[in-house]
C-alpha cells in the first residue's frame, strides 16, 4: 500500500539556520516524489519533484531534498532558512499508475524565529 | 501558475442541505481531482476523474460525487452535507507539459452548521 510519514508535525528554526524536513514513502514500484509548500489560507505549490537519474534534485526558493531508496526517504532541505519559509509543507508519492494519483503525508508546519 | 479557479471560495451552509463545488481550469488537462484538507491528516482524496464522463473513487469518497461534462469543469457535489464535511476542499489537475506533478486551485472553505 501506498503512504507517506511525515514524521514532524511541527518544526521551529531560527532565521539563517538550516533546515531539514523528513519524509518517508511506501510505494510497490518506482516512486515519482515531490514536495509541496502551503502558506497560510492558499493552496499548494509545487517546491520540487523527483522521478529519476540524480538522486539530489533542486527546487524553487533554494530548496533541494535527496532520494534515498535504501532508506525509502526524500528528505527536504535549506541550507539557510528565511521567515517567508514559515510555512506548511507536504510530502508526496506517486509514480506511473491510474490517473497520476498522489499520496499526502500529513505535513509539517515549519514556523522561522529571528 | 496554473489556470485553476474554484467556486466558491467560502461557503456556509446548513446539514441536511445539497451544496456543489466548482473546478474550473483552463490548461487543458486530462487529470482533474478533488481533495479535502483537515487538520492532522493531510490531503485526502475524494475522487478523480481521468477524461470527460471518466471519474473514479478516492480514499474518502462515501458522501460525494462528481461530474466531469467538458474537460475544464469538475463538479464536486454533496448530496446532503454534514458537519463532518466541514473541510477545505481542493482542485488539483495534472497531465500537462509535466504530465505527473499535480498543480493546486486556492481551495474552497466549507462550514456545515
Amino acid at each position: 500500500a501506498q503512504s507517506v510519514t511525515q514524521p514532524d508535525i511541527h518544526i521551529t528554526v531560527s532565521e539563517g539556520a538550516s533546515l531539514e524536513l523528513r519524509c518517508n514513502y511506501s510505494y510497490g514500484a518506482t516512486p515519482y516524489l515531490f514536495w509541496y509548500v502551503q502558506s497560510p489560507g492558499q493552496g499548494l505549490q509545487l517546491l520540487l519533484k523527483y522521478f529519476s537519474g540524480d538522486t539530489l534534485v533542486q527546487g524553487i526558493k533554494g530548496f533541494e531534498a535527496e532520494f534515498k531508496r535504501s532508506q525509502s526517504s526524500f528528505n527536504l532541505r535549506k541550507p539557510s532558512v528565511h521567515w517567508s519559509d514559515a510555512a506548511e509543507y507536504f510530502c508526496a508519492v506517486g509514480g506511473q499508475t491510474g490517473a497520476n494519483n498522489l499520496f499526502f503525508g500529513t505535513g509539517t508546519r515549519l514556523t522561522v524565529i529571528p | 501558475d496554473a489556470g485553476i479557479t474554484q467556486s466558491p471560495r467560502h461557503k456556509v451552509t446548513e446539514t441536511g442541505t445539497p451544496v456543489t463545488l466548482r473546478c474550473h481550469q483552463t490548461e487543458n488537462h486530462r487529470y482533474m481531482y478533488w481533495y479535502r484538507q483537515d487538520p492532522g491528516h493531510g490531503l485526502r482524496l475524494i475522487h478523480y476523474s481521468y477524461g470527460v464522463k471518466d471519474t473514479d473513487k478516492g480514499e474518502v469518497s462515501d458522501g460525494y460525487s462528481v461530474s466531469r461534462s467538458k474537460t475544464e469543469d469538475f463538479l464536486l457535489t454533496l448530496e446532503s452535507a454534514t458537519s463532518s464535511q466541514t473541510s477545505v476542499y481542493f482542485c488539483a489537475i495534472s497531465g500537462g507539459t509535466g504530465y505527473y506533478e499535480q498543480y493546486f486551485g486556492p481551495g474552497t472553505r466549507l462550514t456545515v452548521t
